[in-house]
């Protein structure tokens, strides 16, 4: 199956320094998601983002599909940003039907 | 709020039990995804329902089973529970016409087998 990796595994960082969370995977995609799952274990929709560049607030991410990689930009952090960023990707198969698969994550503490 | 309801939100029981845990999609999304979260196995696959039918199985032991009823609400039951069933259970809907769309998961059902 399709492999996702992410780095760096754990980030310290200030409060209001910016951050760059990569996310590589194995073969082309079809879909590719980014989350953060807050201390509670909430999983938070941040961007859906196969290709292209988004932008929402402090967070942006590009996805370049042809190279296989995906790049989340955190600006400005704040502590409430801390938590583990997820990147998830679909591969389609015949059927279309598969569930995304997860990196393991970007361990992110902000420290006022 | 993504929209997807999951209940119970924390569970306590022993080893050789089982338990049901329970999803209700957002409105209008047909697919329900489970997915499993363990300390030393991240974010695993289990199921995907799509409109009452199993379209694909990922890492599910055969003690568990899940299924989608007319309404679209699911439902996972797990069996004759070990101490490493433990974990964070998700369930996840998207629209998925007909492909995998965007995924929206719900709070998760924290499960602790003593």
């Amino acid at each position: 199956g399709i492999q996702v990796e992410q780095s760096p595994p754990d980030l310290i960082l200030q409060e209001g320094a910016n951050s760059t969370l990569r996310c590589n995977f194995s073969d082309s995609v079809n879909n590719l998601q980014w989350f953060h799952q807050n201390p509670w274990g909430q999983l938070i929709n941040l961007f859906y983002i196969p290709s292209g560049t988004k932008q929402n607030g402090r967070l942006s991410a590009t996805t370049v599909a042809t190279e296989r990689y995906s790049l989340l930009y955190i600006s400005s952090s704040q502590t409430t940003d801390s938590g583990v960023y997820f990147c998830a990707v679909v591969r389609y198969s015949g059927g279309g039907a598969d569930g995304l698969t997860f990196g393991k994550g970007t361990h992110l503490i902000i420290q006022p | 709020d993504s929209g997807v309801t999951q209940t119970p939100k924390h569970l306590i029981t022993a080893t050789g039990q089982r338990v049901t845990l329970r999803c209700s999609p957002r409105s209008g999304d047909l697919s329900v995804y489970w997915y499993q979260q363990s300390l030393d196995q991240g974010l695993q696959f289990l199921i995907h329902y799509y409109n009452g039918e199993e379209r694909a199985k990922g890492n599910i032991l055969e003690r568990f089973s899940a299924q989608q009823f007319p309404d679209l609400h699911s439902e996972l039951n797990l069996s004759s529970l070990e101490l490493g069933d433990s974990a964070l259970y998700f369930c996840a809907s998207s629209v998925d016409r007909p492909n995998t769309g965007e995924l929206f998961f719900g709070e998760g059902s924290r499960l602790t087998v003593l």
